[in-house]
């Protein structure tokens, strides 16, 4: 059963600094996924990862993934208060049938 | 504009009252699906359909029914709602065959007294 894990679950982060937010998932897949959530808003996609070593930036966010590790890091640079919301990972089943989904990482960002 | 429309927004109902929740979509994708958000449990899917009239339970399907007959529409139907089924539902879809990139509607917030 492909499980997937996202930590930490809350992070308060200071305006100007780095953070790294983690993804781990249990089982191969070939495709990763992150979304960020507004406070009651939908989810609207980031980044899709495809490849072992896939970098995606925009802006002050950056996703890479290590399909070996089957580990994928959204990394922070420099917070500011828009970026607080909660980021989902998700990774597709092996069958292509669903994303499954972490539980997400609510990101606060103070001055 | 590109989208998912799901209705209604907001409901609240008694246990035992049937309901449905409708979803369209637009943008001509074959797949699509319903997922539910919960404190703690993050988004966990329902059901999922590859194209019309094709349909398959996800890992939380219990107390839910679907149905696919036009590509466009995707209603989740609650025959008779429990109080465990208070949650905020998603429908999504993706132009991909089978789960890709998901456009997500903006979410339907069911209370079940």
């Amino acid at each position: 059963e492909l499980k997937v894990e996202q930590n930490p679950l809350f992070l308060s982060m200071q305006e100007g600094k780095n953070y790294t937010i983690y993804c781990n998932y249990s089982t191969t897949s070939d495709r990763l996924y992150w979304y960020r959530q507004d406070p009651g808003k939908s989810l609207e996609s980031l980044f899709v990862l495809l490849s072992n070593g896939a970098v995606k930036q925009e802006g002050r966010l950056m996703a890479s993934l290590d399909t070996k590790a089957r580990l994928s890091t959204l990394h922070i640079t420099a917070a500011v208060h828009d970026l607080s919301a909660t980021y989902f990972c998700a990774v597709a089943n092996q069958a292509g049938t669903a994303l499954i989904f972490g539980k997400g990482t609510t990101l606060s960002v103070s001055s | 504009e590109a989208q998912v429309t799901q209705n209604p927004r907001y409901l609240i109902t008694v246990t035992g009252k049937k309901l449905t929740v409708t979803c369209s979509q637009n943008m001509n994708h074959e797949y699509m699906s319903w997922y539910r958000q919960d404190p703690g449990l993050g988004l966990r899917q329902i059901y999922y359909s590859m194209n019309v009239e094709v349909t398959d339970k996800g890992d939380v399907p219990e107390g839910y029914k679907v149905s696919r007959k036009e590509k466009r529409n995707f209603p989740l139907i609650l025959e008779s709602p429990s109080p465990n089924q208070t949650s905020l539902y998603f429908c999504a879809s993706s132009f991909f065959s089978g789960a890709n990139v998901l456009t997500f509607g903006a979410g339907s917030r069911l209370t079940v007294l």
